[in-house]
């Protein structure tokens, strides 16, 4: 089975540039999360998605940052502008309906100068 | 809300050696509790879950945790400490039904000695 699959690995901007990542989830899970992992911290939520609707954003600094999951499967999450806290790695996860766990993507490191 | 707070940043034990890794929580119902593994430049690898079940949980290479709920802890153990268990280690807990989230503790850098 194959995982949860995340591009670009790497991204290096300069600040106010724009930037998008991609994950792919494992096949068949309906739910997608985005997380931000600042060095030296724990990842934190940016937004959950189940199915093509938005269940959890919260957290997610609107002004700036964009989420979709058009046809349920892929999703990408944008910046624009960026800042240079936004600096970190960028995780997708996924999990199946009514699951508790929750399978990671290798994550996109962002370094934005 | 949900949190989680690892009591050690940094455990440095040496090979063949126990390892406790500490982790207390804080709910408002009764949660599910994960601890989850991340190696340099690797994805997170989930150790283990509790999901209201047995207290004692066994997960993968040999870690162990206990849920206690009457001390709301989750430590993390292991009775013999190999050099390939050096990582960062964090402690999640899960949100409610419908918005299962995970919120992550700030992690416990466990180093490994010859």
């Amino acid at each position: 089975e194959a995982g949860v699959a995340q591009s670009p690995r790497y991204k290096i901007i300069e600040k106010r540039q724009s930037v998008a990542f991609w994950c792919n989830p494992i096949s068949g899970h309906a739910t997608l999360y985005w997380y931000q992992q600042i060095l030296g911290q724990g990842p934190k939520l940016l937004i959950q998605f189940q199915n093509n609707g938005v269940v959890d954003d919260s957290q997610l600094p609107k002004d700036r940052f964009s989420a979709e999951r058009l046809k349920g499967v892929d999703s990408t999450l944008k910046i624009q502008p960026a800042k240079l806290e936004d600096s970190a790695v960028y995780l997708c996860a996924s999990s199946g309906l009514g699951s508790y766990e929750q399978y990671f993507g290798p994550g996109t490191r962002l370094t934005v100068t | 809300a949900q949190s989680v707070t690892q009591l050690d940043s940094h455990v440095s034990v040496s090979e063949g050696t126990p390892v406790l890794l500490r982790c207390n929580y804080s709910s408002s119902y009764s949660p599910s509790l994960f601890w989850y593994v991340q190696h340099p430049n690797k994805g997170l690898q989930l150790l283990l879950k509790y999901t209201s079940a047995a207290t004692l949980v066994k997960g993968i290479n040999g870690f162990e945790a206990e849920f206690k709920k009457s001390e709301t802890s989750f430590h993390l153990t292991k009775p013999s400490a190999h050099m390939s268990d050096a990582a960062e280690y964090f402690c999640v807990v899960s949100g409610k039904s419908g918005r299962r989230a995970l919120t992550f503790g700030s992690g416990t850098r466990l180093q490994v000695q010859p």
